[in-house]
């Protein structure tokens, strides 16, 4: 069966320090991987995606992803966390499954400190 | 570009009634995919249609049901409401199979 965990329900970092948000799914096929950010309120906003090709993503707002297949992990990854990034952090595993189904994790809460 | 519209943006409702929510994909996206989003459950997917076809289907009971026009507008109608309803409702779009979705800013329903 499809899923997606994301074990860390909330963290916590410092603004300036670097963020590691955890993410394993579990799919048959060859995955479709993606990260959303969703702000209070808002929906959600693609930060980045994983088709094929280079396992090192690059993202918007300077995240960045890397795909271990071996261990079916999609971390996502910020060298250096600013206020603004504070939101809810959504995995995503999707793929050609004669339609597009996108399975969601439970999602992390970052919370940055200043 | 217009993003993905969705209408309208709060809605109060009674249990036992039915409610009718609205979504404009973003010009040329032909699949349009719902979602529920509470904070016990998280996101749930409902169901994806791609030219009025409906091509996949979460775990929600029959009384969740949606249709897509010739348009590709969408809408997702939901009976006989319950007070676990209540919810975030997100609709996304995208124009090829297994692209990113593109989410609107989604209709807060409130069963009272």
């Amino acid at each position: 069966a499809q899923s997606v965990t994301q074990p860390d329900i909330h963290i916590t970092v410092s603004e300036g320090a670097s963020l590691e948000l955890r993410c394993n799914y579990s799919y048959g096929a060859t995955p479709y991987l993606f990260w959303y950010v969703q702000s209070p309120g808002q929906g959600l906003q693609l930060l980045l995606k994983y088709f094929s090709g280079d396992t090192l993503v690059q993202g918007i707002k300077g995240f960045e992803a890397e795909f271990k297949r071996s261990q079916s992990s999609f971390n996502l990854r910020k060298p250096s966390v600013h206020w603004s990034d504070a939101a809810e952090y959504f995995c995503a595993v999707g793929g050609n499954t004669g339609g597009f189904k996108t399975i969601f994790g439970a999602g992390t809460r970052l919370f940055v400190k200043a | 570009k217009a993003g993905v519209t969705q209408t309208p943006r709060y809605l109060i409702k009674t249990r036992g009634q039915q409610v009718t929510l609205s979504c404009s994909p973003i010009s040329g996206h032909r699949s349009v995919s719902w979602y529920q989003q509470t904070p016990g459950q998280g996101l749930q997917f409902l169901f994806e249609y791609f030219s009025e076809t409906q091509r996949n289907k979460g775990n929600f009971p029959g009384r969740f049901s949606g249709r897509q026009f010739s348009n590709s507008r969408s809408e997702m109608n939901v009976s006989t409401l319950e007070l676990g309803d209540s919810a975030l409702y997100l609709c996304a779009s995208s124009s090829v199979v297994n692209t990113e979705a593109f989410f609107g800013q989604g209709t807060r329903l409130t069963v009272v």
